[in-house]
């Protein structure tokens, strides 16, 4: 089946401890995003990826970084440096076809992991 | 900057009763999307309007796409315990990267 895997679903990080959150994907999709959500709140992004070796930051990127080695993954890393990382991160893609009226921008959300800071 | 505003913030009905989220935007949108996210869940997909004054029906959930492309809503005729949740409204960044997604409404269904 075809789809985003999101690892670990909790996690649980002393402070002052960098933790990779993982995000993979077999959708062949070129886009990939990272979002946080809070407790009764929206999504707010972190940073986001068009292509393999690039991306670009996104609302709240300090204390976060990424890296994008191949199309099918895009970790996250939430560093010592966040100072709130308590949250709910989502990973997404984005399935783009031929631009135009046409065109079709469907997200695909992974299950999301649970990050909690002792 | 672009933004995407949705109102309310949540919403609490009795089961039975209709509810519409509204959603509008600071720009004129190609398209405009609307998620669904469970309690505990991840947001999924639920339809996408592109043209100008469209109407689209999924059951008991209606979806409308504004004449000037800004605004759009969401209404649920007769919601059900089943329809609890966050719903959110999403349209095209400025440059086609990303997707601004509005803060989302949260529905809870009295029974």
């Amino acid at each position: 089946d075809g789809g985003i895997t999101q690892s670990p679903k909790y996690l649980f990080r002393k402070e002052g401890q960098n933790v990779t959150l993982s995000c993979e994907q077999n959708l062949n999709h070129d886009a990939m995003y990272w979002y946080r959500q809070d407790p009764g709140q929206g999504l707010r992004l972190i940073y986001y990826s068009q292509i393999v070796n690039d991306f670009q930051k996104g609302d709240i990127a300090e204390g976060y970084s990424v890296s994008r080695e191949k199309k099918e993954s895009f970790p996250l890393t939430v560093t010592s440096a966040q100072k709130n990382p308590t949250a709910f991160y989502l990973c997404a893609s984005l399935a783009r076809l031929a631009g135009g009226p046409g065109s079709y921008n469907e997200q695909f959300f992974g299950p999301g992991t649970r990050l909690t800071v002792l | 900057g672009q933004q995407v505003m949705q109102i309310p913030q949540y919403q609490h009905v009795q089961e039975g009763e209709d509810f519409t989220t509204y959603c509008n935007s600071s720009t004129t949108l190609s398209n405009i999307q609307w998620y669904k996210q469970r309690p505990g869940g991840h947001p999924v997909f639920l339809i996408q309007l592109v043209k100008s004054g469209e109407v689209k029906k999924q059951k008991r959930l209606t979806f409308q796409f504004g004449e000037a492309k800004k605004n759009s809503s969401l209404h649920i005729t007769a919601t059900q315990t089943t329809d609890v949740g966050t719903y959110f409204c999403a349209g095209p960044g400025e440059y086609g990267n990303k997707l601004v997604f509005g803060a989302g409404t949260i529905l809870r269904v009295k029974s």
